[in-house]
């Protein structure tokens, strides 16, 4: 079954840190760049970061640009994000996004999203 | 990084009339790369359009997109009950990936 499913979500302090897992399956994981994305109670979607399926082309929104990494591990077909330094506008629904088309043919818009993981940051 | 303003915020209308929403663009999008979706409550969104106007799979010809530039339209023509929706139009042109801040099709 063609899949993500994001987990690692949970309640912060502010100042705290959290990783989140977005694990693949059921399609060829190295041909697709894995993007970042959530949406605060109520509100947008708001996009966060990008990684390559290599790994070495990494972009982030300056929202969270010097707080959170995103990184992946191609044997176990993961793509993880570190956040640290939480803050209370950083709490809401995170998902993991992959494109309709792998990354060699041409640029499309998000097809499969997981179900999102909650991170609530409070103290 | 590309700012994108959708409009109208709320849009009332009954099942079998038309929609039309609006994505603008502060800068040109190259390539036209613009996406629409649709969230509904509690759910993750839904890729409806791609490259502008492009249904992705699935998707009923009934959601139409066109736009090219800075101006980007998602046409639904003949409501359905389930497509009473938030919709957002996004462009992967530039990075930062954006999106618009949605409008919500709600029923009349």
């Amino acid at each position: 079954q063609v899949q993500l499913v994001e987990s690692g979500g949970g309640l912060v302090k502010p100042g705290g840190s959290l990783r989140l897992s977005c694990e693949a399956s059921g399609f060829k994981f190295i041909d697709y760049y894995i993007n970042w994305i959530r949406q605060a109670p109520g509100r947008g979607l708001e996009w966060l970061s990008y990684i390559s399926p290599s790994g070495n082309t990494i972009f982030y929104a300056d929202s969270v640009k010097g707080r959170f990494t995103i990184s992946r591990d191609n044997a176990k077909n993961s793509v993880y994000l570190e956040m640290t330094n939480l803050r209370a506008d950083d709490a809401g629904v995170y998902y993991c996004t992959r494109e309709l088309r792998p990354y060699y043919e041409f640029l499309t818009g998000y097809y499969l999203w997981g179900q999102g993981t909650l991170v609530t940051v409070s103290s | 990084e590309i700012v994108l303003t959708q409009s109208p915020g709320t849009l009332s209308l009954s099942p079998g009339e038309s929609a039309t929403l609006s994505c603008r663009a502060r800068q040109s999008v190259s390539s036209n790369y613009v996406a629409w979706y649709q969230q509904k409550p509690g759910q993750a969104p839904r890729l409806l359009i791609s490259g502008s106007s492009s249904r992705a799979p699935g998707v009923p010809d009934r959601f139409s997109g066109s736009g090219s530039g800075t101006d980007f339209t998602l046409t639904i023509s003949r409501l359905e009950p389930e497509d009473f929706a938030v919709y957002y139009c996004q462009q992967y042109a530039g990075s930062p990936r954006t999106f618009g801040q949605g409008t919500k099709v709600e029923i009349k």
